[in-house]
């Protein structure tokens, strides 16, 4: 158990639908991320919010919608995907914004929701 | 942004000590190194950080030369569980949304362990 609760484990959808995946962390922390894995690919860094201030979108696709309501609760809005978004995708949390002025923040992973787009 | 080199694969068997060593030639003076294990399906794990000489935990130890140019990440024993993908990261210093260092994952090094 690292903290970080993800829901539903598991997700299929059609390419019209919409559907939600949501992130919680019980650890106090600050800052809070999305990463997607494809099969066989590194993690991509999709998302990174500090005290639900987003501060980082990397040139994802607008069919995939962050939201940060406080600092403990993540979700990540779908509509409209591709076979090719099929992927787990990861959240995470740590105290404070990696990369930024503190290099050793740790990071804390949810157990992933598997995305399947059909 | 520090870029970091491990091995794509190793091998290894049960009971055996394994030393995953990466590359980080360009890394800054803050710069910390985290390593970080992940299973098939899951999210990766903290391992262990260290900024210089050794580390040591309940898991494993990392080793990092006055250089700070590598590190090796070290699991004594290892059984079938430690079969992974292990990863290492480098730490930049840029304010947000400048460098990400600790927040990108590479390939990682997929170790496979050996009854």
């Amino acid at each position: 158990e690292t903290g970080v609760t993800q829901t539903p484990r598991h997700l299929v959808m059609g390419m019209t639908n919409k559907k939600s995946l949501k992130c919680e962390q019980h650890l106090g922390h600050n800052a809070m991320y999305w990463y997607k894995q494809s099969a066989k690919k590194p993690l991509e860094l999709m998302f990174v919010y500090s005290l639900e201030e987003r501060v980082e979108n990397n040139s994802v696709p607008s069919r995939f919608s962050p939201e940060c309501p406080n600092s403990s609760h993540l979700f990540l809005h779908l509509h409209t995907l591709q076979p090719e978004d099929s992927a787990l995708y990861l959240c995470a949390s740590s105290q404070d914004v990696a990369g930024s002025f503190s290099t050793n923040e740790k990071l804390f992973f949810g157990s992933g929701t598997q995305l399947s787009v059909l | 942004l520090a870029k970091t080199t491990q091995p794509i694969s190793m091998d290894s068997y049960e009971g055996q000590e394994v030393n995953i060593t990466c590359s980080h030639n360009n890394i800054a003076t803050n710069d910390y190194i985290t390593w970080y294990q992940q299973f098939p399906s899951q999210g990766p794990r903290f391992i262990i950080q260290g900024y210089k000489t050794k580390v040591t935990n309940e898991v494993a130890s990392l080793f990092i030369p006055a250089d700070r140019k590598s590190s090796t990440l070290s699991l004594p024993r290892v059984s079938l569980s430690d079969t992974a993908v292990y990863y290492c990261l480098v730490g930049d210093i840029g304010g947000y949304g400048g460098s990400q260092g600790n927040l990108i994952f590479g390939k990682g090094t997929k170790l496979s362990v050996k009854p």
